[in-house]
C-alpha cells in the first residue's frame, strides 16, 4: 500500500529518556514535515525536509532533531525527554509544490507518553 | 493572524448535505483553498482543493464564491463516519507550510 507510515504507533517513556520516531512514505514525494498535535488538538509543524535538506525549522527545542537520510524517510529523535512534551506527532510528505496536486498525506501518528 | 474563519462546531442528521462554510476574506489570487478532516485520533486527511473553480470528487464538492472570499465544502450524504474537525486552509504552495486553524467540529447524528 502506498502511504506515510510511522512507527511506534504508541510510545510511552519516563522523564530524561531519548527516543526516536521514524517516518517512511513510498508516495515518490520530495517533502518530509513533522507536526505535533498537543492536548489542546492544534496543529503545528515543527519540521520540513526537502530532498534531505531541513527547510522549516520552527521554534522547536534543541532536544529535538530531525534526520532524513534519503527523501523516503524522516525520523525525529529526542533528547531528554520532558512531560510538556507529551503530544501526538504526526509524520507528513507532499511534492515540493504541492499546491495543484492535493496538499500532504498524513502517517497515522504517534502517541507519545511522557510519565 | 488568521486566514480563515469557521465555526467552532456543526450538527448535521445523517443521510443529509452537510454543508461547511469558510471565510478567507483576504485570499490572494495565488493561494488555494483546501479542506482537510481529522477524525478522532487519526492523521489529517486531505479532502479537496480548489483555486478558483467548484471541483467535486468522490468525498465531497467545494463551492468557491466568485469573488473567492469564501467557500462551502458539501457532503453531500453524511454518515456517522464523517464527524471530524474539517479544516479550511487558504495556502500558497510551493515550499509553504500547511497551517492549520481550529476548524469545524461536525457531529453527524443517527
Amino acid at each position: 500500500d502506498t502511504a506515510v507510515s510511522q512507527t511506534p504507533k504508541y510510545l510511552v517513556t519516563q522523564m530524561g529518556n531519548d527516543k526516536s520516531i521514524k517516518c517512511e512514505q513510498n508516495l515518490g514525494h520530495d517533502t518530509m514535515y513533522w507536526y505535533k498535535q498537543d492536548s489542546k488538538k492544534f496543529l503545528k509543524i515543527m519540521f520540513s525536509y526537502n530532498n534531505k535538506e531541513l527547510i522549516i525549522n520552527e521554534t522547536v527545542p534543541n532536544r529535538f532533531s530531525p534526520k532524513s537520510p534519503d527523501k523516503a524517510h524522516l525520523n525525529l529523535h529526542i533528547n531528554s525527554l520532558e512531560l510538556g512534551d507529551s503530544a501526538v506527532y504526526f509524520c507528513a510528505s507532499s511534492h515540493w509544490d504541492w499546491g495543484p496536486f492535493g496538499g500532504y498525506t498524513f502517517g497515522s501518528g504517534t502517541r507519545l507518553t511522557v510519565v | 493572524d488568521a486566514k480563515t474563519t469557521q465555526p467552532t462546531s456543526m450538527d448535521c442528521a445523517e443521510g443529509r448535505a452537510a454543508n461547511l462554510p469558510c471565510n478567507h476574506s483576504t485570499i490572494s489570487g495565488n493561494e488555494y483553498v483546501y479542506w482537510y478532516r481529522q477524525i478522532h485520533s487519526q492523521g489529517p486527511q486531505y479532502i479537496i482543493h480548489g483555486l478558483k473553480n467548484n471541483e467535486t470528487n468522490e468525498m465531497a464538492s467545494l463551492i468557491i464564491t466568485e469573488d473567492r472570499k469564501s467557500s462551502t465544502l458539501i457532503l453531500p450524504h453524511a454518515t456517522l463516519r464523517d464527524t471530524a474537525v474539517y479544516y479550511c486552509i487558504v495556502q500558497e504552495t510551493s515550499g509553504s507550510r500547511l497551517t492549520f486553524g481550529e476548524g469545524t467540529q461536525l457531529t453527524v447524528n443517527p
